[in-house]
């Protein structure tokens, strides 16, 4: 059962443009959102998080919004660089309990900024 | 920022041997680490979570006597993987809560993983 989806397994963008990556989960009792960049080879970089309890939360060229009515959120990069092009995961955590700390994580988009 | 290091970053192993997986924190102190692993194109998985001074918590699934989990230390856990199989060949990443900086509890900083490979 996959709690934490990202529909688009891709996402092209031209450099300069915003890059606006999607997700979506099932589990209403996730409090806790964040947003990671892969590269190959390597482990997750955390990027950017947000609470349920916001709407928004904007930390440079990244802003995420959440719609906690549709079980959705939303990463936005703007300006993209090419330096962005990397797997992002989606990922969500749910308060207290066994489940403390503990995060799901969406398939990851792979996002490619072009020149 | 918080700095997670992995050693190795890579092994290859012969089937039935056991390899041992170190996850450090380098400039922080995790009482909670955890264990992920990452087939090709796919999601990381939650293998397990490691509280220092305690036992492992592992997800459904996970075999507890393969997948070794000691936490001896606020700034080191180790994943050792037994008599390891072909199918164990994937990406192990951990990652460490960093509980003294003031951010949120659920920030995790990841390592750069480890890619098993089991002939």
């Amino acid at each position: 059962d996959q709690q934490v989806k990202q529909n688009s397994p891709s996402l092209s963008v031209q450099e300069g443009r915003i890059s606006i990556l999607n997700c979506d989960y099932t589990n209403s009792m996730f409090d806790y959102f964040l947003w990671y960049k892969k590269y190959p080879a390597e482990g997750p970089t955390f990027l950017i998080s947000i609470s349920s309890i916001k709407d928004k939360n904007e930390d440079g060229r990244f802003t995420v919004f959440l719609n906690k009515s549709a079980k959705h959120l939303s990463l936005h990069i703007v300006p993209s660089q090419p330096g962005d092009s990397a797997v992002y995961f989606c990922a969500a955590s749910a308060d207290g309990g066994t489940s403390y700390g503990k995060l799901t994580f969406g398939q990851g988009t792979i996002l490619t900024v072009h020149p | 920022g918080a700095v997670v290091s992995q050693h190795p970053s890579w092994v290859i192993c012969k089937s039935g041997t056991s390899v041992k997986i170190e996850c450090r924190s380098l400039d922080f102190q995790a009482t909670t680490m955890f264990w992920y692993r990452q087939f090709p194109k796919q999601s990381l998985m939650l293998m397990a979570t490691s509280n220092e001074g305690s036992k492992a918590t592992y997800e459904q699934g996970v075999e507890k006597d393969k997948f070794l989990i000691n936490h001896a230390s606020l700034t080191l856990s180790t994943l050792t993987v037994t008599s390891a199989h072909p199918e164990d060949s994937s990406f192990y990443i951990c990652s460490a809560r960093d509980v003294g900086s003031g951010s949120h509890r659920n920030e995790q900083f990841f390592g750069p993983g480890t890619r098993l490979t089991v002939l």
